[in-house]
């Protein structure tokens, strides 16, 4: 979805490297959520943001942060990378006020290695 | 604990035949579900979703199912197309409560032959 973007698409790191990856929207939601997909798993949720002070938790929030800069972006940081880490990153967005409650849409990933 | 888990994680079908994926939650109070499509090298996309005050929504050549009973639920593709061909992921939410997040299944690979 176009209206979701992530930077970089692709991105070969080595352990113990400083890494960000970059979240943009332009569907004006409220709510941004950071997710990593690994191989035969589902997608499981690292951080989430309701709003621009607002930071949450997901179920495997270690090793990682994050920054909600304004509405409309949302970072996720590696501050020192692991190999484990090497995942397809997902960015997702939400508008509990519209419609289609609590429905998610998602950026097109970036694909992180870790060396 | 909550769980979203599907039956079959790879499901082969004919060019035109009719497709079913199927998905089965844990959390009773779950009340909001959704299907999303993913290609390969691609984010998830929205397919359709239902509340749990419906048995059946239909949209563009797919149907979903819920089940309360035995907390199922299912996505049929009607006269399924190669451009079908992608993992399929069911999703739960439960509205209330100070979260709003998603539980995903892991996923079941659609295989279109033609």
């Amino acid at each position: 979805d176009a209206d979701v973007t992530q930077t970089p698409r692709n991105r070969i790191t080595k352990t113990g490297k400083r890494i960000m990856l970059e979240c943009s929207q332009t569907k004006g939601h409220d709510r941004m959520y950071w997710y990593r997909q690994d191989p035969g798993l589902g997608l499981r949720l690292i951080y989430y943001s309701f709003d621009v002070k607002d930071i949450n938790k997901g179920e495997i929030s270690d090793g990682y942060s994050v920054s909600r800069q304004a509405q409309a972006k949302f970072s996720l940081s590696l501050e020192s990378a692991i190999p484990n880490q090497t995942a397809l990153y997902f960015c997702a967005t939400s508008d509990p006020t519209s419609g289609r409650t609590d429905t998610q849409y998602f950026g097109p990933g970036t694909r992180l290695t870790v060396l | 604990g909550e769980s979203v888990g599907l039956h079959l994680p790879t499901l082969s079908v004919q060019e035109g035949d009719n497709s079913i994926i199927n998905c089965a939650y844990s959390n009773s109070a779950s009340d909001y579900f959704i299907w999303y499509k993913q290609e390969s090298g691609k984010g998830p996309q929205f397919i359709i979703d239902i509340r749990s005050n419906m048995d059946k929504r239909q949209g563009q050549r797919v149907t979903v199912l819920l089940n309360k009973t035995v907390k199922h639920l299912s996505l049929q593709i009607a006269a399924t197309q190669p451009g079908d061909s992608a993992v399929y992921f069911c999703a739960e939410n439960s509205y209330g409560g100070a979260t709003n997040k998603l539980i995903f299944g892991t996923g079941t690979l659609l295989a279109v032959q033609p």
